[in-house]
């Protein structure tokens, strides 16, 4: 499996900013993902970001408040613009092969704690 | 619209002893089953999967059984160790989806020594 870091790990944020979050892989994987879990609810999908591609957004998320880059292989940032306190999740960055058969296991990152006051 | 349902919120469980962790989903598309753990402050990590075309599949103390027609999938540990104490979610996916996942709600699972 990959080794995924996400920079930062967690920040305290003032409602109306954007926070930049990086996601690094140690090896080149084709499609990389966003996750939020909002406090006491499950992983929700966010986006999908294959390299050289738009990234495609799932119901409920748009590119002007989660914009994502996805520069090359190994690297993804997603942005969490104009921030409300509802913004406060832990975001989660993982890796797949994309294949488009669906046997394929996802690997997630450490994640970003993000409280927006 | 839940379409990945983990019913129980949270499990208590003496070491030593079977922990089942329970799953439904609605969507029949679904084809493919995981299970992951997360620890506070971590990311989840991948525990096991479960194609539909099996019923079950072992990985050491993991067992994931899948019942296709009741839209039901488990997870068994045995023994049950206080270092498996997390949250405990399983996910689906679909052909041509890309691998992406849907997620239950999950389950805290505690393993008291």
């Amino acid at each position: 499996s990959a080794v995924i870091s996400q920079k930062p790990s967690r920040d305290i944020c003032q409602r109306g900013t954007s926070l930049t979050i990086q996601c690094q892989v140690d090896s080149q994987v084709t499609m990389m993902f966003w996750y939020r879990q909002q406090p006491g609810q499950s992983l929700t999908l966010i986006a999908t970001a294959n390299q050289g591609s738009e990234a495609t957004y799932e119901s409920g998320f748009v590119i002007d408040k989660f914009p994502i880059s996805r520069p090359n292989l190994t690297f993804s940032t997603l942005t969490v613009s104009n921030m409300s306190p509802e913004d406060s999740s832990i975001y989660l960055c993982s890796v797949g092969r994309g294949a488009v058969e669906s046997t394929d296991t996802q690997y997630f990152g450490p994640g970003t704690r993000l409280t927006v006051l | 619209d839940q379409q990945v349902k983990q019913n129980s919120p949270s499990l208590s469980v003496q070491e030593g002893r079977i922990s089942i962790l329970n799953c439904d989903y609605t969507n029949s598309m679904f084809d493919y089953f995981l299970w992951y753990k997360k620890y506070p402050a971590e990311g989840p990590t991948f525990l096991i999967s479960i194609s539909s075309i099996k019923d079950k599949n072992e990985d050491g103390r993991f067992t994931v059984f899948l019942n296709k027609s009741a839209k039901h999938l488990s997870l068994h540990i045995v023994p049950s160790q206080p270092g498996d104490s997390a949250v405990y979610f399983c996910a689906a996916s679909s052909i041509g989806s890309y691998g992406k996942l849907t997620f239950g709600q999950g389950t805290i699972l505690t393993v008291h020594p």
